[in-house]
């Protein structure tokens, strides 16, 4: 079946260690996203790709790194520079609709990370 | 720019009366607009979308989402809740030139028995 696999469901991160979130899509959508979800908050936007070899900064990106090397693939390394990361992230990709222009997001299970 | 507002942080109906979620945005052009669910430590499933086609959109499980650009306007609603409808919902404006979304705060769902 298509879909959006994050992996691992639940991590554990010591303080000053880095951690990598996988995200891997099987539905040959061009553009992916890694968002961060705090209890009863909203999402915030951390990076995302709209091409393989090509990513951005959002809103929340300081201590957070990306790659996209594979257009199935878009992991997430959450870098001990990241004061506070204890909270869900959510993984995404979208199709595109490049004659009208339209996309719509789909999203994988998420992944709790938590400091220990 | 553009932003949503959703005009409710909380929500509560009994089981079996109508459900009505109130999103309104804000863009400089014709939008895409998207109700997303969540239910607890789960990812978010879509339940509807609109991409500038008919105004009055049907999703999953019962939900419709009606689009009023005079109002500027994106309510979902639902003729007669169930408790698995408990959940948070979320309203979303997509800035189709560069592929981002722009998220409303989100609305929390409560079914009462």
């Amino acid at each position: 079946d298509g879909g959006i696999t994050q992996s691992p469901k639940y991590l554990f991160r010591k303080e000053g260690q880095n951690v990598t979130l996988s995200c891997e899509q099987n539905l040959n959508h061009d553009a992916m996203y890694w968002y961060r979800q705090d209890p009863g908050q909203g999402l915030r936007l951390i990076y995302y790709s709209q091409i393989v070899n090509d990513f951005q900064k959002g809103d929340i990106a300081e201590g957070y790194s990306v790659s996209r090397e594979k257009k199935e693939s878009f992991p997430l390394t959450v870098t001990s520079a990241q004061k506070n990361p204890t909270a869900f992230y959510l993984c995404a990709s979208a199709t595109t609709d490049r004659v009208k222009r339209r996309n719509t997001i789909y999203f994988g299970e998420g992944s709790w990370l938590t400091v220990v | 720019a553009q932003s949503v507002t959703q005009l409710d942080s909380h929500v509560s109906v009994s089981e079996g009366t109508p459900v009505l979620l109130r999103c309104n945005y804000s863009s400089s052009y014709s939008p895409s607009l998207f109700w997303y669910v969540q239910h607890p430590n789960k990812g978010l499933q879509l339940l509807l979308k609109y991409t500038s086609a008919a105004t009055l959109v049907k999703g999953i499980n019962g939900f419709e989402a009606e689009f009023k650009k005079s109002e500027t306007s994106f309510h979902l609603t639902k003729p007669s809740a169930h408790m698995s409808d408990a959940a948070e919902y979320f309203c979303v404006v997509s800035d189709d030139s560069n592929y981002q979304l722009i998220w409303g705060a989100g609305t929390k769902l409560i079914i009462k028995p």
